[in-house]
């Protein structure tokens, strides 16, 4: 099955840096990669996706990449707020299997 | 966006009892929906999926017979937790696809589960 590896599992920026979390799949037949956020004790919610068929996506200060021959997708957080810190995961699936898998999750802390 | 609902949210119980958590679809139909596990600062495992209709699909290493998973509507899936023990303790969270094309799944509330 496929395999997500995600680093690093914590990561603590300054206020108004950027972060980057990054995570690499094992089956190249993925070819949907969601990014959740996750607070304490509430459930996961999608910032961010994209597909095989897309190199990158931004929605405002969130970006995400993706490479597929390396078979690595990376989100990008600029201009960090104290909000932004959570647990965030990275996923992937297959065609036509609505199954996730997860990577291991990064805790972000945006320090004041 | 589509709404996941999970009932209840949070559960203390008897070690030995069993217990129900209902996960629905509330403006969409699910044919399937998925159940994970998550434990603290960990990340989420999939547990199970959910056929509408049809028996669940368990992923290796779940009992089945201790996880019971029932998808009896478009709209509803329960999981219960039998003869429940104090390693049963968890973060439940069920999931269901709003699109079968686009892949994307919406996550209910979650259930926190405690056995003493």
């Amino acid at each position: 099955g496929e395999n997500v590896e995600q680093h690093p599992s914590t990561l603590s920026v300054q206020e108004g840096d950027s972060a980057v979390i990054k995570c690499t799949y094992s089956d190249s037949a993925s070819n949907y990669f969601p990014w959740y956020k996750q607070e304490l004790g509430k459930r996961p919610q999608l910032i961010i996706d994209i597909r095989s068929n897309v190199g990158e996506k931004k929605d405002q200060r969130i970006a995400v990449t993706l490479n597929k021959t390396a078979k690595h997708f990376s989100l990008h957080i600029t201009e960090t707020q104290p909000e932004d810190s959570a647990v965030y995961f990275c996923a992937a699936s297959i065609p036509w299997d609505y199954k996730l898998s997860f990577g291991a999750g990064t805790t972000v802390t945006v320090r004041a | 966006g589509a709404v996941v609902s999970q009932h209840p949210s949070w559960v203390i119980c008897k070690s030995g009892t069993s217990v129900k958590i209902e996960c629905r679809s509330l403006d969409f139909q699910a044919t399937t929906m998925f159940w994970y596990r998550q434990f603290p600062k960990q990340s989420l495992m999939l547990m199970a999926t959910s056929n509408e209709g049809s028996k669940a699909t368990y992923e290796q290493g779940v009992e089945k017979d201790k996880f019971l998973i029932n998808h009896a509507s478009l709209t509803l899936s329960t999981l219960t937790v039998t003869s429940a023990h104090p390693e049963d303790s968890s973060f439940y969270i069920c999931s269901a696809a709003l699109d079968a094309l686009a892949g994307e799944l919406f996550f209910g509330e979650g259930s926190r589960l405690t056995v003493l």
